[in-house]
C-alpha cells in the first residue's frame, strides 16, 4: 500500500537557524513527488516536483532533494513568512495516479 | 492567468440538509480533482475526472455524495444529506493530463 509519512509533525524555529522536514514514501512505483506549502485557510501551493533520486530542486531559501526511500525540504536561514504547513505527496506509476498525502509539518519561524 | 476558482469559501449548514461547492479550474486543464481535507490532515481524494469521465471514484461514499463535471470544464460536488462528520474543507484542484495538479482556495463546511 502506498503510504507518505512526514516529520516532525510542528516545528519550531528562530529566524536565520536552518533545519529539514523529512518525507518517507513507500510506493509500487513513483512517477514524482510533490512538495506544496499550506497556510492557514488556503489550498496548498505548489512548490517543487521531483522525478527521480538524486535530483535536486531549489527555490528563494527552500532546497528538496529525494532518494529512493525519502525527500527531504531544506529550509536556509528562514523568516517569519515561512510559516505554514508543509506537505509531501507521492503519485505513484500504477492505478489512477492518485496523490498519496502525508499529514504535513507545521513549521513556525519566530523572529 | 487564473488560478483554480471555487465557491462559496466557507458554508453553514444543519445536518440533513443538502450542500453543493462549486470549482472552475484553471483554463485548459482537462484533469480536475476534488479532495477532502479534515483538520491536521493531507487532502484525500474523493473524485478524479478526465474531462467528462469521472476515471476514479473509489473514495468518494455513493450513498450521500455525488459530483458531475458537465462539458469537461466546471465541477459540481453535492452531498445529500449532510452529516456532522462531513464538516472539513474540500479543496478542487486541476492539472494538465496526469501532471501536476494545482488547488484552489477551498470551501470550508461546517454541519451543525
Amino acid at each position: 500500500e502506498d503510504q507518505v509519512t512526514q516529520s516532525p509533525e510542528a516545528l519550531r524555529l528562530q529566524e536565520g537557524e536552518s533545519s529539514s522536514l523529512n518525507c518517507s514514501y513507500t510506493v509500487s512505483g513513483l512517477r514524482g513527488l510533490f512538495w506544496y506549502r499550506q497556510d492557514p485557510g488556503k489550498g496548498p501551493e505548489f512548490l517543487f516536483t521531483l522525478y527521480s533520486a538524486g535530483e535536486e530542486k531549489e527555490k528563494e531559501r527552500l532546497k528538496a532533494t529525494l532518494t529512493k526511500k525519502e525527500s527531504f525540504l531544506h529550509i536556509t536561514a528562514p523568516k517569519p513568512e515561512d510559516s505554514a504547513t508543509y506537505l509531501c505527496a507521492v503519485q505513484s506509476t500504477s492505478g489512477t495516479y492518485k496523490y498519496i498525502f502525508g499529514t504535513g509539518t507545521r513549521l513556525k519561524v519566530l523572529a | 492567468e487564473a488560478g483554480v476558482v471555487q465557491s462559496p469559501r466557507y458554508k453553514i449548514i444543519e445536518k440533513k440538509q443538502p450542500v453543493a461547492f462549486w470549482c472552475n479550474p484553471i483554463s485548459g486543464h482537462n484533469t480536475l480533482y476534488w479532495y477532502l481535507q479534515n483538520l491536521g490532515q493531507g487532502p484525500e481524494l474523493l473524485i478524479r475526472y478526465e474531462n467528462e469521465e469521472a476515471v476514479d471514484d473509489s473514495q468518494l461514499p455513493k450513498d450521500r455524495f455525488s459530483a458531475e463535471r458537465l462539458k469537461g470544464v466546471d465541477s459540481t460536488l453535492k452531498i445529500q444529506p449532510a452529516e456532522l462528520g462531513d464538516s472539513a474543507v474540500y479543496l478542487c484542484a486541476s492539472s494538465l493530463s496526469s501532471g501536476t495538479q494545482y488547488f484552489g482556495p477551498g470551501t470550508r463546511l461546517t454541519v451543525l
